[in-house]
This record gives C-alpha cells, structure tokens and sequence, in this order.
C-alpha cells in the first residue's frame, strides 16, 4: 500500500519561505511511471494544483505559482519537497501531496492526508 | 476562476440518479482523460472515476463517468446519504501544461 505522509511547519509569518516534505511509503519515487506533485485547498475553497516532479529532476509547475514555487526530490530518503517564497495570508491552505500515475490514470491516485499551514505574523 | 467549470452545487434524494457535469476546452477536456475525485468533509480527495470510466478498486459501481467533446459528467446512480460529499473534475491541460482542477460540486442528499 502506498502511503504519503506531509511534514512542516503549520505556522509561517508573511514574506517568509513556506517548506513542506512528503515521505513516501510503499513505493520508491524512483520507480515509474509515476511525478509526485503537489495541491493544496484554501479554508472552504476547491483544489489547486501547484507542481509535480519526476525522480530525474524533470518539474511543472503551475503558471500562477510558478515564480514562487521550487519542488526537489531526494530519492535516498524517498522524499520530496515544495518551497513557496514570499509567502502572504492568500497561501494559508490544506497542502497535500499526491502520487501521479502518468500511464494507467493518468493522474493522482494515492494522496497524503494533508497538513495545514497557516500565514500569519 | 477554475480552468474546468462545475456548478457549485447539486441535490437529491436517496435512491435518485443524480448528474455533475464540467465543462472544459479543446486543450484539456478535448484531449485528454478526465478524472473525478470525492471528498468527503475534513479528509484528502480520493479518486473515484478514471480514463474511461475506470473506477479503482472498492468504489461501487452506483459511479459512472462519460466525457463529449469538451465536457465530462460524473453520474450517481441509487444515491445515498454517504455520498454527500465534493466533488471535483480534474484533466490535463496541453496549453498550461499543467493539471487543472474545476471548482467542485457540493453534493446534498436530502
């Protein structure tokens, strides 16, 4: 059974760095055919999709996010991560982090139960 | 504003069939799978329709999908009280080169 599991800081001031990791269970990050991205969901509000990666580096990102966002993998660990610069109030959100099957799905079948961050100084 | 389009809510009773639809583009639902996804309230969204109308292991087949040109619909047949929940369509989008999600449909058995 694939699991993921979110981890971070649930409490980030205004204009700081927002840093979340996802420990994978289960699977290896380096195995195919599978991107590990990311999605968060603000308080009441619908999904938003921020970015994937490939274990060989390969990211997207979402257009709106794009020049604030940096997703990293470490296979050693089977680990990624997501950093969110210039944080502000408008990034407070449910973020989790979902297995993206490319062939069978193709989309994001296993998800983390996800963790709350919060903006505020 | 979401790049798919979903009505905010939709109702029924149980037993009804009961239909939620999203409505794309030729960059994302017109070319390729769409895929529905439950939530229920407080937990992570669980995939319930995938490619065409695959359902993974364990969801009942009450849940049915079908796509037409640049829209989907997600049909639930025998509707019960623990199928109120959101519901969201989600596809690629070639342009964007990224996933797009719509905006949700709350789901109330009434």
């Amino acid at each position: 059974q694939v699991r993921l599991q979110e981890s971070g800081p649930g409490l980030v001031k205004p204009s700081e760095t927002l840093s979340l990791t996802c420990t994978v269970s289960g699977d290896s990050i380096s195995s195919g055919p599978y991107y590990w991205g990311w999605i968060r969901q603000s308080p009441g509000k619908g999904l938003e999709w921020i970015g994937s990666i490939y274990y060989t580096g390969r990211t997207y990102y979402s257009p709106s996010l794009k020049s604030r966002v940096t997703i990293s993998a470490d296979t050693s660990k089977n680990q990624f991560s997501v950093k969110l610069t210039s944080v502000t109030a408008a990034d407070t959100a449910i973020y989790y982090c979902a297995r993206f099957d490319i062939v069978v799905v193709p989309g994001f079948d296993y998800w983390g139960q996800g963790t709350l961050v919060t903006v505020s100084s | 504003q979401s790049v798919l389009t979903q009505a905010p809510s939709a109702s029924g009773t149980p037993g009804q069939r009961v239909t939620i639809s999203c409505s794309g583009s030729s960059s994302n639902i017109g070319r390729n799978a769409v895929n529905w996804y439950q939530q229920l309230p407080g937990t992570a969204p669980k995939l319930l329709i995938y490619g065409l109308n695959q359902r993974p292991s364990g969801v009942p087949d009450r849940f049915s999908g079908s796509k037409s040109g640049t829209s989907a619909s997600l049909a639930i047949s025998g509707l019960q009280s623990e199928d109120e929940a959101d519901y969201y369509c989600v596809a690629w989008d070639d342009s964007l080169n990224g996933v797009v999600f719509g905006g949700g449909t709350k789901l109330t058995v009434l």
